[in-house]
């Protein structure tokens, strides 16, 4: 069963404009949300993460929004730029910092920013 | 700082070979995870280290894979008799354990069976 998902295999988005990616999660006991960006033939790179005491975090470009009562996230990028193309990948974690602290990933939004 | 490394970058083995993943975390971190990603799948969890204790090897699909990790340091990721099903990328990621928690990935394997 798939508790991180993100129904969008890809966006495209003008130069400038918001790009929003959204991902669902089924899983209550998630209290650790984070967005990774992947190149391709590259590693993921952590982009932003949020606690779920939190609805908001924001830096630079980047806003996460986290809606606990819809099981639901979004990143948000404004504006949009070309170098922004990449895949997003929204990860869970039930136990960040603790014993486990595996993440769950989801399937991942390809993201195009045209000029 | 040098980041997460990993070697190889590819392999191409035939069925029923074993191969040896390795990764090298960054300089410090007591945190280390393998992961992998299927064809047109997230990445799904492996196994964890962290300092001493007793790896979580919860996300190990079969007993034909294991790990190690020695010294508090290199890891290596081992599958034995290596199925078509196995071809994936395969990436570690590393994390200071202490105060942040944010991992860090390598570039990854890329494991293509035959």
């Amino acid at each position: 069963d798939q508790q991180v998902k993100q129904n969008s295999p890809s966006l495209s988005v003008q130069e400038g404009r918001i790009s929003i990616l959204n991902c669902d999660y089924t899983n209550s006991m998630f209290d650790y949300f984070l967005w990774y960006k992947k190149y391709p033939a590259e590693g993921p790179t952590f982009l932003i993460s949020i606690s779920s005491i939190k609805d908001k975090n924001e830096d630079g470009r980047f806003t996460v929004f986290l809606n606990k009562s819809a099981k639901h996230l979004s990143l948000h990028i404004v504006p949009s730029q070309p170098g922004d193309s990449a895949v997003y990948f929204c990860a869970a974690s039930a136990d960040y910092g603790g014993a486990t602290n595996k993440l769950i990933f989801g399937t991942g939004t390809l993201l195009a920013v045209q000029p | 700082g040098a980041g997460v490394s990993q070697s190889p970058s590819n392999k191409v083995t035939e069925k029923g070979k074993d191969v040896e993943l390795r990764c090298d975390p960054i300089s410090g971190h007591t945190a280390l995870y393998w992961y992998r990603q299927s064809l047109g799948q997230g990445l799904e969890f492996l196994i964890y280290f962290q300092g001493n204790s007793a790896p979580d090897k919860s996300g190990l699909p079969s007993d034909r894979f294991s790990a190690e990790r020695t010294g508090g340091s290199v890891s290596t990721l081992t599958i034995q008799r290596t199925q078509q099903e196995d071809s994936a990328v395969y990436l570690c990621a590393s994390s200071p354990g202490t105060g942040s928690w944010t991992q860090y990935f390598g570039p990854g394997t890329r494991l293509l069976v035959l």
